[in-house]
């Protein structure tokens, strides 16, 4: 049982340039997260996802695109990036509306933008 | 809104020394409260959760928090720290039912001989 799974770990941007990151959980899921982390400022929810095919927005969404066309995928995507995303990314997912339930997160994707 | 303040950014006990990480929350409404836990390059693991049962709260690896109302707190405690306690520390708060969890700042525990 995988759990949630990130790709890639590591990567190297340069300023302008685009990519995605992918999550996926094989838990059946309904909810899932997208949050960055930088030093002092703890984790905070860039856009996050209740269903397929439905996204909301976060605290943080500007520079960020989402998309969850299947349950199990949940995509980060960033359009043109900046030195202000260097940051690292975790993805999480939770087993629908019951506040009770934990979160389960993946191992993050460190991301530097140069 | 809900947030959450995690008083002490860098905290360091002497191994076998009592541990307690602060977590003061602010909420309209009775909340769930959390205690995560990450080691260096890994993802958040969860410690443990008030979910308005018991106030007091008994989690993995020895830890234990108190759900206090009228302080508004949810501190974190063990009796005796181990070098393995070596981590950051994330208190969370979801209030009033919703998909959001809010964190705090963090809390890196340091454990020294």
């Amino acid at each position: 049982n995988a759990g949630v799974t990130q790709t890639p770990k590591f990567r190297v941007l340069k300023t302008g340039q685009s990519m995605t990151l992918l999550c996926a959980q094989d838990m059946n899921h309904e909810y899932m997260y997208w949050y960055r982390q930088d030093p002092g400022m703890g984790l905070r929810l860039i856009h996050y996802s209740v269903g397929e095919g439905t996204t909301a927005k976060g605290e943080v969404p500007d520079g960020y695109n989402v998309s969850r066309l299947k349950k199990q995928n949940f995509l980060l995507g960033l359009e043109s990036a900046a030195p202000s995303q260097t940051s690292v990314y975790f993805c999480a997912s939770k087993d629908g509306g019951n506040t009770n339930y934990g979160y389960t997160f993946g191992s993050g994707t460190r991301l530097t933008v140069v | 809104a809900q947030s959450v303040t995690q008083l002490g950014s860098h905290v360091s006990v002497s191994e076998g020394a009592l541990v307690l990480l602060r977590c003061n929350y602010s909420s309209s409404v009775p909340p769930y409260l959390f205690w995560y836990v990450q080691y260096p390059n890994q993802g958040l693991q969860l410690l443990l959760k008030y979910t308005s049962a018991a106030t007091l709260v008994k989690g993995i690896n020895g830890f234990e928090a108190e759900f206090k109302k009228s302080e508004t707190s949810f501190h974190l405690t063990k009796p005796s720290a181990h070098m393995s306690d070596a981590a950051e520390y994330f208190c969370a708060v979801n209030a009033g039912g919703g998909n959001k969890l809010t964190f705090g700042t963090g809390t890196q525990l340091k454990v020294e001989l």
